[in-house]
């Protein structure tokens, strides 16, 4: 199957500051690009929806403006959690597709820890 | 209201037994894609198993089989002789073309342990 390469897989980061996680399309062309939050034992939340070229929609209740997403590129797309708290401590993970009939294959994920 | 539902929190099943995962769905979107994962420790999504809202026949791959009853809006899992390594979280996941653009959305999961 397609690679989907998720970067970096675990990161801590002081409370405050901002940190970027990078999700790569490896062999296709990513037209469209899904982000992900986890909590432990909870189902995947479907933050937003990015499409190469355009602004990425939000679901309902994230916070545009502290979970900024590019998606500059058809083979990359990158989540950045600004201003980070303890609370967006989570599991993040990305998937990409190349078209909406194709399959989403996911990357594998980013733990990120807010100290 | 809940798209995806798994109503199962926690399976066990015996090493060699089968288990069977439920899942049901809710659309009105004529042409949908139900998905099954397999989500280790590690936190990797492992894709498992595919059915098409059109398909008329159950999807299997390997040990995994889907029992698919369009009727009763349910896409259960079978695993068939469990292994202790198929111990994990499971996934549900629905894909609708036209009413949500084709985000995938996913049940509250499944922890499977299998025992030796």
């Amino acid at each position: 199957g397609a690679v989907v390469s998720q970067h970096p897989s675990r990161v801590i980061c002081k409370s405050g500051t901002s940190v970027k996680i990078e999700c790569r399309s490896l062999d296709f062309q990513a037209t469209t690009m899904f982000w992900y939050r986890q909590f432990p034992k909870q189902s995947l939340m479907l933050m937003a929806t990015s499409n190469e070229g355009s602004k990425a929609t939000y679901e309902q209740g994230v916070e545009k403006d502290k979970f900024l997403i590019n998606h500059a590129s058809l083979t990359l797309s990158t989540l950045t959690v600004t201003s980070a708290h303890p609370e967006d401590s989570s599991f993040y993970i990305c998937s990409a597709r190349e078209s909406v009939n194709t399959e989403a294959f996911f990357g594998q994920g980013t733990r990120l820890t807010v100290v | 209201a809940q798209k995806i539902t798994q109503t199962q929190p926690g399976m066990f099943v015996q090493e060699k037994e089968a288990v069977t995962l439920d899942c049901t769905y809710d659309t009105s979107d004529p042409s949908y894609g139900l998905f099954w994962y397999k989500q280790p420790s590690s936190g990797e999504m492992i894709f498992l198993i595919y059915q098409g809202s059109y398909d008329q026949q159950n999807a299997t791959e390997g040990r995994y089989s889907l029992n698919f009853q369009k009727a009763r809006k349910s896409a259960n899992l079978v695993i068939s002789a469990s292994q202790l390594g198929d111990s994990a979280m499971y996934f549900c996941a629905m894909r609708e073309l036209y009413n949500q653009g084709g985000k995938l959305i996913f049940g509250q999961g499944t922890e499977l342990s299998v025992k030796p």
